[in-house]
């Protein structure tokens, strides 16, 4: 399928547990986004990546880890999962060219929660 | 630094009144600013943005927004709302100069009234 998908869609797991969450898009965008999106906080940036093997903090990226070996793919890695890591999960990915003000396309979201 | 202030988190309207969502931001710069529309279980979609030249832009769904520069505000209106317009609404800025990041706001529910 043409897009950015993300998986699973849900997922439930347990306080120190390794999860991650899988980001794949067909565009070949060099930019891809990982957010989270909590009630009262909207969207704060985790990481992002530049292209395949460049990555960079955003606002709130402890806990969790990223990589990225192929372009298409960006997976998050929560290395142990706390209870403040329950959210849910949005992937974006951005258009190259006009640099500074394409828009970032989202996937569907995963909603992780950690008991 | 750079915010986005969403003002009311939650905002109801009647079918085919005037949509009236607001947005504010604090930039010592004019920035890049969109407006994205978030649908139950979905993720966010673009719904218009301003970058440079006209300050009242268009967007999908008879969405509009109007840069105002000296009240550093890009409000977004829609003439009559539509039940299918019931979504979270999320105001975003991009500071010129930045390649990469988005700054949102808090978002405002939507909710519209048969």
């Amino acid at each position: 399928d043409a897009g950015i998908t993300q998986s699973p869609r849900y997922k439930i797991t347990e306080t120190g547990r390794q999860v991650t969450l899988m980001c794949h898009q067909t565009w070949s965008h060099s930019y891809m986004f990982w957010y989270r999106q909590d009630l009262g906080h909207g969207l704060r940036l985790i990481y992002y990546s530049a292209a395949a093997d460049i990555t960079d903090k955003g606002e709130v990226p402890d806990g969790y880890v990223v990589s990225r070996s192929k372009t298409e793919n960006f997976p998050l890695t929560l290395e142990s999962a706390t209870r403040s890591q329950t959210s849910v999960y949005f992937c974006a990915s951005r258009t190259d060219g006009q640099i500074y003000y394409n828009e970032q396309f989202f996937g569907p979201g995963t909603r992780l929660t950690v008991l | 630094a750079q915010s986005v202030t969403q003002l009311g988190s939650h905002v109801s309207v009647s079918e085919g009144a005037l949509v009236l969502l607001r947005c504010n931001y604090s930039s010592s710069v004019p920035p890049y600013l969109f407006w994205y529309v978030q649908y139950p279980n979905q993720g966010l979609q673009l719904l218009l943005k301003y970058t440079t030249g006209a300050t009242l832009v268009k967007g999908i769904n008879g969405f509009e927004a109007e840069f105002k520069k000296s009240e550093t505000s890009f409000h977004l209106t829609k003439p009559s709302a539509h039940m299918s317009d019931a979504a979270e609404y999320f105001c975003a800025v991009r500071l010129s100069g930045s390649n990469y990041k988005l700054t949102f706001g808090k978002g405002t529910l939507l909710t519209v009234n048969p």
